[in-house]
């Protein structure tokens, strides 16, 4: 098991630019997270999607972002345009409807995004 | 969901077990009790969740008290690679299952 594969591991752009996050999901998992951590905010839940439906999208801080997950095994989260304090690690993480792997998420190893 | 209280940072000698305490004193019957750690640039990962009974799994102990209003995460036999922030999550696992990730606790390991 190759765990949630998240894409690219780094991202530095121009402010104005569109970004796009990509994550692939454990397969099997039903549940999908956003999440961005900064050092000012700590981890915030971004948006979340229960077989690719989103659930609950209170997180998502402004209409530049939107996330989407057209089918089980992919997902992207795009700013659009960026600004700098869109910085931050953005972490992407699957769950099983019971609990996941032992009944936690799994998380994947982020994106860290500089907005210049 | 339940509130929890954890100290900022605790530290640990290599080798020594490691006892992180965690308060959450208004949960609920339906509320379980979950933790987490983060090691520096990587992903929050699982590490042991439970409800009432003591569990125990690979990675650590998790010990409830009958009350249920705190809990202890016991690593027994820390490492320098166990220093991570450690994060004490109370939720109620149904429809809404989020996980909103406090401060946590930074445990430092010394040689």
């Amino acid at each position: 098991d190759a765990g949630v594969i998240q894409s690219p591991r780094h991202e530095v752009t121009e402010m104005g630019q569109e970004v796009t996050l990509r994550c692939k999901p454990i397969s099997g998992h039903d549940y999908l997270f956003w999440y961005r951590q900064t050092m000012m905010r700590g981890l915030e839940l971004l948006i979340y999607f229960n077989n690719n439906v989103p659930i609950d999208d209170s997180g998502m801080p402004e209409d530049r972002f939107s996330a989407k997950m057209p089918n089980a095994s992919f997902s992207t989260l795009k700013i659009q345009p960026s600004e700098p304090r869109d910085s931050a690690v953005y972490f992407c993480a699957s769950s099983f409807r019971t609990g996941g792997q032992g009944g936690g998420y799994t998380f994947g190893s982020g994106t860290r995004l500089t907005v210049v | 969901d339940a509130k929890t209280t954890q100290p900022t940072s605790m530290d640990c000698a290599e080798g020594r077990a490691a006892n992180l305490p965690c308060n959450h004193s208004t949960i609920s019957g339906n509320e379980y009790v979950y933790w987490y750690r983060q090691i520096h640039s990587q992903g929050p990962q699982y590490i042991i969740h439970g409800l009432k009974n003591n569990e125990t799994n690979e990675m650590a102990s998790l010990i409830i008290t009958e009350d249920r209003k705190s809990s202890t995460l016991i690593l027994p036999h820390a490492t320098l690679r166990d220093t991570a922030v450690y994060y004490c999550i109370v939720i109620r696992r149904g429809s809404n299952y989020k996980l909103t990730f406090g401060k946590g606790t930074l445990l430092t390991v010394n040689p």
